[in-house]
């Protein structure tokens, strides 16, 4: 059973417009992380949230951590064909030591 | 780089056999995991490991079973392949809770 829904599952999006990607779970996180996979590699991180309410910015991208610590949301600013990619955000939960990965958003910027 | 080895990078083999794949690490990091990717389902948690002999289950550990003898090496083996577990198979590793997830280049695994 996944814990982390993420949508959408696919995006398309022309060269230039605003998205926003959502993590959403029904427990409460430690903290949140979310990695872009292009094909054939693993995954890289992006950044990590730890704190309710926390917004993080890294160029385009900003990252935010829902008050409750049960939800983030990615959201990027006039994209670029280089931000095509697969999208994950990871859990992490303070009772144990594993990282749970979403369902993971396809992103596909075209010029 | 965390210098995440994983071997073989690709494997097909027929149902019903035994199939081991490794994950080597050269950074003393104390947790190692073990995922699958398929179309639709993000990575999905198979086994980790919190240290030498420590590990647990994932969301998917049916039909795995894992080993970690000794600090660098991870072992994830499918006791009896099946067709379902056709997937690309993934190693990470971090040195503590909280903090970044490092991932070798995958194996992708055939089950004919």
């Amino acid at each position: 059973t996944q814990l982390l829904e993420q949508s959408p599952q696919f995006l398309s999006i022309q060269e230039g417009e605003n998205l926003t990607v959502y993590c959403n779970s029904s427990s409460v996180f430690s903290s949140l992380q979310w990695y872009r996979q292009e094909p054939g590699e693993g995954p890289v991180l992006l950044v990590t949230v730890v704190t309710g309410g926390e917004v993080k910015k890294l160029k385009r991208l900003t990252f935010q951590f829902g008050d409750a610590r049960k939800d983030s949301s990615l959201h990027i600013t006039a994209a670029q064909p280089g931000d095509t990619g697969l999208y994950l955000c990871a859990a992490l939960y303070s009772s144990a030591s594993k990282i749970i990965f979403g369902s993971g958003t396809r992103l596909s910027i075209r010029p | 780089d965390a210098g995440i080895t994983q071997s073989p990078r690709h494997k097909v083999t027929e149902t019903g056999t035994p199939v081991t794949l490794r994950c080597h690490q050269t950074e003393n990091h104390r947790y190692m995991y073990w995922y699958r990717q398929d179309p639709g389902h993000g990575l999905r948690l198979i086994h980790y490991s919190y240290g030498v002999k420590d590990t647990d289950k994932g969301e998917v550990s049916d039909g795995y079973s894992v080993s970690r003898s000794k600090t660098e090496d991870f072992l994830l083996t499918l006791e009896s392949a099946t067709s379902s577990q056709t997937s690309v198979y993934f190693c990470a590793t971090t040195p503590g809770q909280g903090t970044e997830a490092f991932f070798g280049q995958g194996t992708r695994l055939t089950v004919v």
